[in-house]
């Protein structure tokens, strides 16, 4: 049973480009959360999402960043027009249908956002 | 703004020691605490959790402790080893959805 699966683990950007960072979680898993993590520093939420829901994005900044977790497929942290402050580690973690148990929420080893 | 931070940035122990990090919370509501390891390169990892209604509880050779009369948890980790060296984040539950993580403390084990 692999874990939760995030690609690309770097991904190197030119400011105003795109970033599409990927998401795969644990096999039986329907919850879906990203995180951004800067240098030295902790996580900080940013969406929870289930199947094709948005279900907390009070951690999404307002404008460039969008989430999705489509019925089919892996969820997507999209990111437009990247500046430099979006460089940082993106987290996903997946946890099992039904009430939100913190104990069964596995996170992916994340995936690195260089914004050049 | 509410907030969970660590008092000790970087912790430096000697294998076989005892070792204690610190964190403290500033919202008294909070119910629910968890202690996660985090490795370079790799995502956290859930190490032991605590609700409120506890004030101590112990896992394989690490111990949480609560004392909700001044905001501290702390994480004390037996005869520390090698494999202990990481980071260690403190996270409080907040709402029903989202976990608010601490600054961090880096453990380092030295032989």
């Amino acid at each position: 049973n692999a874990g939760v699966m995030q690609n690309p683990r770097h991904l190197v950007r030119r400011r105003g480009q795109e970033a599409r960072l990927r998401c795969s979680p644990m096999k039986g898993h329907s919850h879906v959360y990203w995180y951004r993590q800067l240098p030295e520093e902790g996580l900080k939420f940013m969406v929870y999402l289930q199947k094709e829901n948005i279900i907390d994005e009070s951690g999404m900044p307002k404008e460039r960043f969008s989430a999705e977790f489509p019925k089919e497929g892996p969820s997507i942290l999209r990111i437009q027009q990247v500046v430099r402050g979006d460089s940082a580690a993106y987290f996903c973690a997946s946890s099992p249908a039904g009430q939100v148990n913190f104990e069964k929420l596995f996170f992916g080893s994340g995936t690195q956002l260089s914004v050049l | 703004g509410e907030s969970v931070g660590l008092h000790l940035p970087t912790l430096s122990v000697q294998e076989g020691d005892n070792s204690i990090i610190n964190c403290a919370y500033s919202n008294s509501a909070s119910d629910y605490f968890i202690w996660y390891k985090q490795e370079s390169g790799k995502g956290p990892q859930f190490i032991i959790d605590i609700r409120s209604n506890m004030d101590k509880r112990q896992g394989q050779r690490v111990t949480v402790l609560l004392n909700k009369t001044v905001k501290h948890l702390s994480l004390q980790i037996a005869a520390t080893q090698p494999g202990d060296s990481a980071v260690y984040f403190c996270a409080e539950k907040r709402g029903t959805d989202k976990l608010i993580f601490g600054t961090g403390t880096r453990l380092q084990v030295f032989p």
